[in-house]
C-alpha cells in the first residue's frame, strides 16, 4: 500500500457536518478512485477520476457526497451534512495509465475512517 | 467480471505453506486473476496477478490451472501476520475495469 496516502486516517464529525477525505495517489498514477466500506461488509465502488476529470460516480450517493481530482493537489472526497449512516471507511486507490494489453493493478491506500456522532 | 468463488475461511499452521483456492469458472480470455488481502483495519494489499501463466513474486506465488477456471494462491511461509480476508478477483485487463468486485473473500488465520 506504499505510495497511496490518505488523511486523515481517522475523522469523528457530529451530525450536519461536513467531511472532506484527502488522497494523494502513488507518483505517476493518475487514475484515481475511491470506495466505501461500511461496518461489516465490502468495500463498494464509489468514484474514478481522472485529473479534472470525472469518468465514472455511478457508486455515489445522489446527494450530499462529491469528488474531485484537480489540476493540482490530492482528489478530494466531500460529504456534506454527514449522517450517522455514513459511518464508514473510505478506501482510495490509484493506478497507472491503462497499458494495452496488460493488467494494471490498482493500489489502494490505508483508509479513512470516519465516524459519525 | 466474472463470479469468483472462495471458501469462507481456512486456518493455517505458522510456517507452514497455505493454499487458497478460488474457482472462475467463467471467465473470459482477457480477464487476469488479481489477489488482494485485507488485514484487519488496514486498506486492500495487493499480493499478485496472472493471466495464464503460474507467477510468483516476493509475497506468493499464483498457480493457474491450464483451463484458467481455477487458481490457487499460495503463501509459502505463513506468518501471523498474514491473518487476513483474501480476496480473488477476477478483471478484464489493458481496459477500465476498475471496479473491483470484493466479495467475502476467504478469512485465512494464522496459529502459531
Amino acid at each position: 500500500n506504499a505510495g497511496v496516502m490518505q488523511n486523515p486516517r481517522h475523522l469523528v464529525r457530529r451530525r450536519g457536518q461536513e467531511a472532506r477525505l484527502r488522497c494523494s495517489p502513488m507518483k505517476g498514477h493518475s487514475h484515481v478512485y475511491w470506495y466505501r466500506q461500511l461496518p461489516e461488509e465490502g468495500l463498494k465502488f464509489m468514484v474514478y477520476l481522472q485529473k479534472e476529470n470525472i469518468i465514472d460516480e455511478s457508486g455515489m450517493p445522489k446527494e450530499r457526497f462529491s469528488a474531485e481530482f484537480p489540476k493540482e493537489g490530492p482528489s478530494i472526497l466531500r460529504i456534506q451534512q454527514v449522517v450517522r449512516g455514513d459511518s464508514a471507511a473510505y478506501f482510495c486507490a490509484s493506478s497507472p495509465p491503462v497499458a494495452p494489453d496488460s493488467g494494471n493493478t490498482i493500489y489502494f491506500g490505508e483508509g479513512s475512517w470516519l465516524t459519525v456522532v | 467480471d466474472a463470479k469468483t468463488t472462495q471458501p469462507t475461511s481456512m486456518d493455517c499452521a505458522e510456517g507452514r505453506a497455505a493454499n487458497l483456492p478460488c474457482n472462475h469458472s467463467t471467465i473470459s480470455g482477457n480477464e487476469y486473476v488479481y489477489w488482494y488481502r485485507q488485514i484487519h483495519s488496514q486498506g486492500p494489499q495487493y499480493i499478485i496477478h496472472g493471466l495464464k501463466n503460474n507467477e510468483t513474486n516476493e509475497m506468493a506465488s499464483l498457480i493457474i490451472t491450464e483451463d484458467r477456471k481455477s487458481s490457487t494462491l499460495i503463501l509459502p511461509h505463513a506468518t501471523l501476520r498474514d491473518t487476513a480476508v483474501y480476496y480473488c478477483i477476477v478483471r478484464v485487463g489493458g481496459s477500465n475495469d476498475y471496479k473491483l468486485s470484493f466479495g467475502a473473500g476467504t478469512t485465512v488465520t494464522v496459529r502459531a
